[in-house]
């Protein structure tokens, strides 16, 4: 089945700093990875998608992901932290189930500090 | 108007109330989703509607009740709710006949059972 897992639950960083937050994820055939940001009492924004095309995918904000089959991995990376950038980011993978749908993964909330 | 709209964005009932939760999407997609979204748990997905129609019924309480009259509009009845569903309700949609299908996620109905 497919899945993905977060390794970390929070990842504390300063700003200015570079952001690394790791997804890995669990799949019999190519996937469909997103990767998703929830500011407090807001609802999901897409911050980008891998889809079978570039392996560096460029998403919102700064913010990029990097799609290695070998070590089964779609981490989360920016250069420079903001401030603003605090929030919950949540890994996702697309299945096929006869109905395509999202799994979540349990997120991982950045904390920036100034 | 924004993509995908919920109203409202706080609703508190008792456990013998009936209320519902709107969803409103201005996208032109074909399918809408039900998500809830509890503390320290990942998201769990409710309902699909693709085309109107029901796709996906996670599991769900019956005191949970969709209804979907057009592509447009997603509602949530609830009825007789225990303190346990005081969650975070997220409505999504998506083009599913699109490569990748990121949903659009509605900023959430915040919503406490006493």
């Amino acid at each position: 089945a497919q899945s993905v897992t977060q390794l970390d639950s929070h990842v504390s960083v300063s700003e200015g700093t570079p952001v690394l937050l790791r997804c890995n994820y669990s799949s019999s055939y190519s996937p469909s990875l997103f990767w998703y940001v929830q500011h407090p009492n807001k609802g999901l924004q897409l911050l980008l998608k891998y889809t079978s095309a570039a392996t560096l995918v460029k998403g919102i904000n700064g913010f990029e992901a990097e799609f290695k089959k070998s070590e089964t991995s779609f981490h989360l990376t920016k250069p420079s932290a903001h401030m603003s950038d605090a929030a919950e980011y949540f890994c996702v993978v697309r299945v096929n189930t006869g109905f395509q749908k999202l799994v979540f993964g349990t997120g991982t909330r950045l904390l920036v500090s100034p | 108007e924004t993509g995908v709209t919920q109203t409202p964005r706080h609703l508190v009932m008792g456990m013998t109330n009936k209320k519902s939760l709107k969803c409103e999407q201005h996208l032109g997609h074909n399918a809408m989703y039900w998500y809830k979204q509890s503390a320290k748990k990942p998201l769990e997905l409710m309902f699909v509607y693709n085309f109107k129609e029901q796709t996906e019924n996670n599991s769900v309480p019956s005191r949970f009740s969709p209804e979907c009259p057009n592509s447009s509009h997603l509602f949530l009845h609830l009825h007789t709710l225990q303190p346990e569903d005081s969650a975070l309700y997220l409505c999504a949609s998506s083009q599913e006949s699109s490569v990748g299908g990121e949903l659009f996620f509605g900023e959430g109905s915040r919503l406490t059972v006493l």
